[in-house]
């Protein structure tokens, strides 16, 4: 199956920082998502990217299919942006990556 | 539009026993895919289905078994619990098959004692 790698696993930032998570994956994929997991555990869509760059307020994504890989930028962090992000890809079903725990310090 | 509905939310059951999960899609989706989360092995798929037929099944044992109704909501079964069970299971459910966007129910958070 496909292979998702995504880094830095951890990621500790101050408030007010910027930061940037990455998504390595093993081949070509129809879809690719970024996921903020709630303290909950209910997965939130952040982008749904297969290629390309979004903006969502202080999110942006960009995905270069080409070269297989997804980048994820967090500006301005906010205690409120902490939690693990992970990053998907599908043929048919969607393989995961490891995550990112996000830890924003006030 | 409401958003994809898993209940319960909650759940606790006693080794050997069985239980069953629901999940019920964004409406007009027809796609429904579950995925089991455990701190150990991370997030892993279970199977889907689409238009009441299971397409797809993950590497799980023929404990775990599903189905879809003719209104696209599905269940999710595991017989004879073992202490391993325990996890998150999360609903996904897209409009199609494929390269579509999924989008996730809260859970169920299943502990097997």
């Amino acid at each position: 199956g496909i292979q998702v790698e995504q880094s830095p696993p951890d990621l500790i930032l101050q408030e007010g920082a910027n930061s940037t998570l990455r998504c390595n994956f093993s081949d070509s994929v129809n879809n690719l998502q970024w996921f903020h997991q709630n303290p909950w555990g209910q997965l939130i869509n952040l982008f749904y990217i297969p290629s390309g760059t979004k903006q969502n307020g202080r999110l942006s994504a960009t995905t270069v299919a080409t070269e297989r890989y997804s980048l994820l930028y967090i500006s301005s962090s906010q205690t409120t942006d902490s939690g693990v992000y992970f990053c998907a890809v599908s043929d048919y079903k969607l393989s995961f990556g490891a995550g990112t725990t996000v830890t924003v310090r006030a | 539009k409401a958003g994809v509905t898993q209940t319960p939310r909650y759940l606790i059951k006693t080794r050997g026993q069985q239980v069953t999960l629901s999940c019920s899609p964004i409406s007009g989706h027809r796609s429904v895919s579950w995925y089991q989360q455990t701190p150990g092995q991370g997030l892993q798929f279970l199977f889907e289905y689409f238009s009441e037929t299971q397409r797809n099944k993950g590497n799980f044992p023929g404990r775990f078994s599903g189905r879809q109704f003719s209104n696209s909501r599905s269940e999710m079964n595991v017989s004879t619990l073992e202490l391993g069970d325990s996890a998150l299971y999360l609903c996904a459910s897209s409009s199609i098959r494929g390269a579509t966007e999924a989008f996730f129910g809260q859970g169920t958070r299943l502990t097997v004692v």
